[in-house]
């Protein structure tokens, strides 16, 4: 069983719609990432949280760490929104990935 | 203020031959961390440096192998190259202390024929 869990996989929007991709993980950590992967590879640390909440723009991020679960939240989303999301946990300096959350916004 | 690169971008290379590929940090970072992506296997660690020390490694043969200088410059090789090694290899740049976050660069993407 992988240490991070991402759900959903594969997620479609109509622009303008709330999304929400979940990550829980198993391990103990330091701090948990989110990135976004853009096609092409390119990755972009979109957050990275050691509690509570925060927010930039349009993207909500938060953390439970009893619960060991995390939420990003897309709000207004767009078509430029669109890309591959990614939850990764830190622990003794080693980052352990999600599967990535495929989002797509249709205009 | 330049971002993290890597070199080169992309590169072909035959079974059996070994590879080296570079990945030069934002100045001022200490640390260098480098993955694999695969569509098969998504990102997966392959190793931590900090000042020139391996602190973490990742689930790999002895065939991948990194190293850290002294101007926190990173390399990383793989020998006896084999087909399931083409893949998308990455290397993120941090300070080095927690509460930081990563910086990515754009990739080497390898193929193995």
């Amino acid at each position: 069983k992988n240490e991070v869990e991402q759900s959903p996989q594969n997620l479609t929007a109509q622009e303008g719609e709330f999304i929400t991709i979940n990550c829980s993980y198993s391990v103990g950590i330091s701090a948990l990432h989110w990135l976004q992967q853009h096609p092409g590879g390119g990755i972009v640390s979109l957050f990275m949280l050691s509690s509570g909440k925060k927010k930039h723009g349009r993207l909500i991020a938060t953390i439970n760490i009893q619960e060991k679960h995390s939420s990003l939240h897309i709000t207004a989303s767009h078509p430029r929104d669109s890309a591959v999301y990614i939850c990764a946990v830190l622990n003794d300096y080693k980052l352990s990935f999600g599967a990535g959350t495929t989002v797509t916004v249709r205009a | 203020k330049a971002g993290v690169t890597q070199t080169p971008r992309y590169l072909i290379k035959t079974r059996g031959q070994q590879v080296t590929l570079s990945c030069s940090p934002i100045s001022g970072h200490r640390s260098v961390s480098w993955y694999q992506q695969t569509p098969g296997q998504g990102l997966q660690f392959l190793f931590e440096y900090f000042s020139e020390t391996q602190r973490n490694k990742g689930n790999f043969p002895g065939r991948f192998s990194g190293r850290q200088f002294s101007n926190s410059r990173s390399e990383m090789n793989v020998s006896t190259l084999e087909l399931g090694d083409s893949a998308l290899y990455l290397c993120a740049s941090s300070p080095g202390t927690e509460g930081y976050g990563y910086t990515f660069g754009s990739g080497t993407r390898l193929t193995v024929v």
